[in-house]
């Protein structure tokens, strides 16, 4: 299994859908985890932190099944301004520290 | 408050010359990263730095590429001789201790021809 896999998209929704992305993990050891968003030509942004089974923060909601090892985005009635490349975000080794492994993305467009 | 500055902003340059990429950190923060992003690979860490020190370069291709940081507010990225494989855009970012919250700079776009 890769460190970090997610399916790469494109997902196309209308607005107001709900839209959700998985992506599995290898590192069964890691604590917390991360979506970071990236709208195209500009830098990676920390989206949303995961450190126990989810988190939510307005319209979205982050989960993770570490059983499986898998974490979830679920997007609420998308926006036009959701449409980015969504990274899912692992620390590396035991413990995390400060190295992390970026998924290649998960490219989302909302469209009218 | 500023975030983190790299410049410059876009390089061209040909192959064989010399590339310096510069950062300045967010102040306070203790940790600084330089990452690569291609199409191909993704984003990719190349080395990071705690309290100035590099702890892992494991992620620097080869021995062209180098980087400092001489003080808690500046570092360098450098490739010398640069080749046309190196195109690509170079992130820094830095975090203000242990997890997963770094803030990433605007990036540079290199190109080399």
């Amino acid at each position: 299994r890769k460190e970090v896999e997610q399916d790469p998209g494109p997902f196309n929704v209308p607005e107001g859908a709900t839209v959700a992305f998985n992506c599995t993990y290898s590192n069964s050891a890691s604590q917390s985890f991360f979506w970071y968003r990236q709208d195209c030509r500009k830098e990676p942004k920390l989206l949303m932190s995961v450190y126990s089974s989810g988190n939510e923060d307005g319209r979205f909601t982050a989960q993770l099944n570490r059983a499986s090892q898998y974490i979830s985005l679920l997007i609420r009635d998308s926006k036009l301004s959701d449409s980015a490349t969504y990274l899912c975000v692992v620390p590396r080794g035991r413990g995390g520290g400060n190295k992390l492994t970026f998924g290649t993305g998960t490219q989302l467009k909302v469209e009218l | 408050d500023a975030g983190v500055i790299q410049s410059p902003r876009h390089e061209v340059t040909e192959m064989g010359q010399e590339v310096t990429l510069r950062c300045k950190p967010i102040s306070g923060h203790n940790s600084l990263f330089w990452y690569r992003q291609t199409m191909m690979r993704g984003l990719e860490l190349l080395i990071y730095f705690n309290n100035n020190v590099p702890i892992d370069d494991s992620g620097m291709p080869e021995d062209r590429f180098s980087a400092k940081m001489p003080n808690a507010s500046f570092s360098t990225l450098k490739i010398q001789p640069s080749e046309p494989r190196d195109s690509a855009v170079y992130f820094c970012a830095s975090s203000p201790g242990q997890g997963g919250e770094q803030y990433f700079g605007p990036g540079t776009r290199l190109t080399v021809t």
